[in-house]
């Protein structure tokens, strides 16, 4: 079955305890991305990546690293959450150019 | 800046009525333009548009894109209360080279009561 899996869905940590949200697609698709949802400012890209290697920055890239050393993976980090970074992430994959497949989503709240 | 809005940023109707989602963008180097409905979870694609005046139909849904006018309309007919949900529009944006950005609309609440 063609997905896009997030993990962890839930996770409550606390202000500078470093964490990663890990996202795998098994639909061989080139472009992954990165989303962030809060109530009255909808879905921002945080990240997103073309291929393996390639990554690029969104509209709200400050706090989050990425990488895609692999084609079906594309990890989001945050090295010091801060409150600031509670929401719901989506993690999504396309073919180039084509629509998005969107994880579950995992709600994050940071204290 | 690049934006995408939409209107109305919620709507309730009742079963039956016909209703029309708009979504207008200001971007630069436009590609595409996507319509995505969102219930309790993760976004499901709808349709995507890239040639101007062109319908494309899925059922009691349909979508239109203008791009001389710079908009996009989805309508849905005779509703039901499964078509409540958050209903979102976003922009496929060239941000350099082969690199391509989405970027969302806030997004329509519509709500159908039975």
């Amino acid at each position: 079955e063609a997905q896009v899996t997030q993990n962890p869905r839930y996770l409550i940590t606390v202000t500078g305890k470093k964490l990663t949200v890990t996202c795998s697609q098994n639909m061989n698709h080139e472009y992954m991305s990165w989303y962030r949802q809060d109530p009255g400012l909808g879905l921002r890209q945080i990240y997103y990546s073309m291929n393996v290697e390639v990554t690029d920055k969104g509209d709200v890239p400050e706090g989050y690293k990425v990488s895609r050393k692999e084609k079906r993976n594309f990890p989001l980090i945050l090295e010091s959450p801060s409150p600031n970074q509670t929401s719901l992430y989506f993690c999504a994959s396309g073919a180039s150019r084509q629509p998005q497949h969107f994880g579950d989503g995992t709600r994050l709240s940071i204290l | 800046e690049d934006k995408v809005v939409q209107s109305p940023l919620s709507l309730v109707v009742h079963e039956g009525d016909t209703v029309t989602l708009n979504c207008s963008y200001e971007v630069t180097n436009f590609r595409s333009l996507l319509w995505y409905k969102q219930e309790k979870k993760a976004p499901t694609f709808l349709f995507m548009l890239t040639s101007s005046g062109i319908e494309k139909k899925s059922g009691r849904l349909s979508s239109i894109l203008d791009k001389k006018e710079l908009f996009s309309i989805l309508n849905i007919t005779a509703t039901q209360t499964g078509d409540s949900a958050v209903y979102l529009c976003a922009a496929f944006i060239n941000s350099g080279g082969s690199n391509y950005k989405l970027t969302f609309g806030k997004g329509t609440l519509l709500t159908v009561n039975p």
